[in-house]
Order: structure tokens, then sequence, then C-alpha cells
């Protein structure tokens, strides 16, 4: 199936621990992105890559660190989680200038 | 700051009806528009997008685009239960990569 694909679906974990979220695509897209989506369902948007050249970093804490080993693959890294983390991390791709597709998302929940 | 403003809602619309989403934005040059529809507890998915003023139809799906008064709208023809969901609008911006992104309009179509 060609789609864009993120693991794991859950995560759950204490304060202060680190964690990672994997995404890929098949779709042959160039730019790949991760969104947050907090408890209020606005899709902010985190990190964005371009051939595996980091173009959209938004405000986002230094905690978070994307990185993209390809273009078919953008993780993110999360060190010292925080309660306010918990939310759901959709990982996205697209051509230039074309529609986004998105993956299933990761529903972190800091306790 | 670029923006997107879209009705939360919720909109309720009884089935077999016309249903009319709005979406304004700010950046008078933005050139790319879409409509994504969000489940509950699911990604978004794209469902239309529009570039050109005037119409584009799609099965039951309507998008309108007027440039001169900044505004896309999605119209749904004879409304199903199925299409309760929460839509979202996307233009996308000055950046070949980032797409600015309404608050989202929940829609519930009642039997």
């Amino acid at each position: 199936d060609t789609a864009v694909s993120q693991t794991p679906k859950y995560l759950v974990t204490q304060m202060g621990n680190d964690k990672s979220i994997k995404c890929e695509q098949n779709l042959g897209h160039d730019t790949m992105y991760w969104y947050k989506q907090d408890s209020k369902k606005f899709l902010k948007i985190m990190f964005s890559y371009n051939n595996k050249e980091l173009i959209i970093n938004e405000t986002v804490p230094n905690r978070f660190s994307p990185k993209s080993p390809d273009k078919a693959h953008l993780n993110l890294h999360i060190n010292s989680l925080e309660l306010g983390d918990s939310a759901v991390y959709f990982c996205a791709s697209s051509q230039v200038q074309r529609a986004q597709y998105f993956g299933p998302g990761t529903r972190l929940l800091v306790l | 700051q670029k923006e997107v403003e879209q009705n939360s809602g919720p909109l309720s619309v009884p089935e077999g009806a016309i249903a009319s989403l709005n979406c304004t934005y700010s950046d008078r040059g933005s050139q790319s528009f879409f409509w994504y529809r969000q489940y509950s507890g699911k990604s978004p998915e794209l469902i239309m997008f529009i570039y050109s003023n005037g119409d584009k139809e799609d099965g039951r799906f309507t998008a309108q685009l007027n440039k001169a008064s900044q505004y896309v709208s999605l119209l749904i023809r004879d409304s199903q239960p199925s299409d309760s969901a929460t839509y979202l609008c996307a233009v996308k911006g000055d950046s070949n990569y980032q797409l600015i992104w309404g608050a989202g309009t929940k829609l519930i179509i009642k039997p």
C-alpha cells in the first residue's frame, strides 16, 4: 500500500523520559512534515524537510529534534518529555506546492 | 501574520440537505486551497483542492473559490451521516512548502 506510516501509534511515558517517533512515506514525495495537534484540535506545523534539508523550523522547544536520513523518512526525537507535550503528532508528505498526505498519527501521553 | 478563519461550529445539517462550509484567508497572494476532512481520532484526509477562481466539483463535493473576496467554500450535497467530521481549510502561503491551516468546522449530519 502506498501511504505515510508512523510508529508507534500510541506512546505512554513518564515525564522526563526521551522518546522517538518514526515516519516513512512511499509516495515518492520530496517534502515531509511534523505537525502537533493538541486537545483543541488545531494543527500546528513543527518542522518540514525537503530532500533531507530542514526548511521549516517553527518555534518549538529545543527538546524536539527532527532527523531525515533520506527523502522517505523523517523521525522526531523528544528529550525530557513534559506534560504539555501530550498531543497527537502527525507526519505528512507532499510534492512541492502540492497537497499534503498525512500518516495515522502518534498519540503521545506524558504522565 | 497570515491567517485562515473558519467558524468552529458545530454546524448541524439534516440528512439529505446541502452542507455549506466557509473559510476566509488574509493573504491576497495565496494560490492554492485545500479542504481536508478529519474524523474523530483519525488523521486529516484530503478531499478537494482548488487553484482557480470558480467552482470545482467532485461527486457530492463542490469547492468554490473567490479570490477577490478572499474566501473558499465547500458544499456537500445530499449530506450523509458519514459526512459528520471536522473539515479543515488550508491555504498555501508564501513558502512553497507551508500550508496555513484553519481551526476547522465541526459538521454534524442529523439522520
